[in-house]
């Protein structure tokens, strides 16, 4: 089955604590991208990849690192993760950025930073 | 700017009943993508239907079909013969050509939706 997966789906975990989120996807997509969505901000791109070592800073990374070794995984990674940290993240995937390209999300990881 | 505009924060509907979900949208952009999404609320993001701007035929996908008027700038999603199973919250999003360097969707606020039994 085509597919965007993550894990954890839940996390709850404290102040400073270093944190991994990944994710993967079965499409061969070249281009992925992670957001996060927060009550009354909507959805915010955190960063993008367009392709296997390319990546590029979304509208909010401060605090967040990723990376793209191989072009099915793009890991989030929260270094020091702070409470405003707290949100529910997404990884989307697309073959290309194209106007026709359709991103694909996957289910969704939510953090709770203590 | 570009923008994407819901003004339906909640609505209900009843079981076996069609409804409409208004989206409209702001941008120069000759070619774009609109697409709809469904967050239930387990809070997955799933993708419903997607539609071109140069797309001559309105999208259909089984129950889901999207109301295209380029002129008025309007994308608005039908379901059709609603199930309890709807009850979600719904995104307009929209993917300009200028946003291609960064792939970004910009998403509208979301539309809650009941579905009645």
């Amino acid at each position: 089955e085509a597919q965007v997966t993550q894990n954890p789906r839940y996390l709850i975990t404290v102040t400073g604590k270093k944190l991994t989120v990944t994710c993967s996807q079965n499409m061969n997509h070249e281009y992925m991208s992670w957001y996060r969505q927060d009550p009354g901000l909507g959805l915010r791109q955190i960063y993008y990849s367009m392709n296997v070592e390319v990546t590029d800073k979304g509208d909010v990374p401060e605090g967040y690192k990723v990376s793209r070794k191989e072009k099915r995984n793009f890991p989030l990674i929260l270094e020091s993760p702070s409470p405003n940290q707290t949100s529910l993240y997404f990884c989307a995937s697309s073959l290309d950025t194209g106007a026709t390209d359709t991103q694909y999300f996957g289910p969704g990881t939510r953090l709770t930073v203590l | 700017a570009q923008k994407i505009t819901q003004t339906q924060p909640g609505m209900f509907v009843q079981e076996k009943e069609a409804v409409t979900l208004d989206c409209t949208y702001d941008t120069s952009d000759p070619s774009y993508g609109l697409f709809w999404y469904k967050q239930p609320s387990s809070g997955e993001m799933i993708f419903l239907i997607y539609q071109g701007s140069y797309d001559q035929q309105n999208a259909t996908e089984g129950r889901y079909s999207l109301n295209f008027q380029k002129a008025r700038k309007s994308a608005n999603l039908v379901i059709s013969a609603s199930q309890l199973g709807d009850s979600a919250m719904y995104f307009c999003a929209m993917s300009p050509a200028s946003s291609s360097n960064t792939g970004k969707l910009i998403f509208g606020q979301g539309t809650t939706l009941q579905v009645k039994p």
